[in-house]
């Protein structure tokens, strides 16, 4: 069964930093693009960067470009998001995702607020 | 980027009736690049229709994708009571990968 587990999201100053961890398991998973979306309360969803199987290629929303990077280790099956310089309107439940074409499986989602 | 604008905003119907939903795309989206996501409050999304007319594993048979090029529909044939929720069309064709604003489907 193939599930992902994402956390670390908590409350942090603006201009801070976090980073985002997604735990996966019951599938082969440096053989999948992986992404993080997020949902800002009451909000629609948006994506927000993705990842290539191996790691080469990363891929980001311009809202979070240069502030925010992805990466992955596949021997420990993880998924990361290093979040920086954040802002009130990153403030969101942010859920990792398989697969971008499509997002096949969530995550539970990890709330962030980001609030002095 | 791709906006995708979903039509209407809220939809108030009955258990058993039809619900039909819209999804138009600014431009263009090949057909194997759109989805549809339903999403119950406090839950993540769940995939319902990939390649806009293909349902996902387990989706029950009176979920229906249709459209191509610009014009997408969601059609629940008739509403069970845990189908209403809010649903999403998506589109992966190119970066950045855009979501509509939702649909909310709520009992009437």
């Amino acid at each position: 069964e193939v599930q992902l587990l994402d956390s670390g999201g908590d409350l942090v100053q603006p201009g801070g930093s976090l980073r985002l961890s997604c735990a996966a398991s019951g599938f082969t998973f440096g053989s999948y693009a992986m992404s993080w979306v997020r949902q800002a309360p009451g909000k629609g969803l948006e994506w927000v960067s993705g990842i290539s199987g191996s790691g080469g290629t990363t891929y980001y929303a311009d809202s979070v470009k240069d502030r925010f990077t992805i990466s992955r280790d596949n021997s420990k099956n993880t998924l990361y998001l290093q979040m920086n310089s954040l802002r009130a309107d990153d403030s969101a439940v942010y859920y990792c995702a398989r697969k971008p074409r499509p997002f096949d499986y969530w995550g539970p989602g990890t709330l962030v607020t980001v609030s002095s | 980027e791709i906006v995708l604008t979903q039509s209407p905003g809220t939809l108030s119907l009955s258990p058993g009736e039809r619900a039909t939903l819209s999804c138009r795309a600014s431009q263009s989206v090949p057909n194997t690049y759109l989805a549809w996501y339903q999403q119950v409050p406090g839950q993540p999304p769940r995939l319902l229709i990939h390649g806009a007319s293909s349902r996902a594993t387990g989706i029950p048979d009176r979920f229906s994708g249709s459209g191509s090029g610009t014009d997408f529909t969601l059609t629940i044939s008739r509403l069970e009571p845990e189908d209403f929720a809010v649903y999403y069309c998506q589109q992966s064709g190119s970066s950045p990968y855009t979501f509509g604003q939702g649909t909310k489907l709520e009992i009437k």
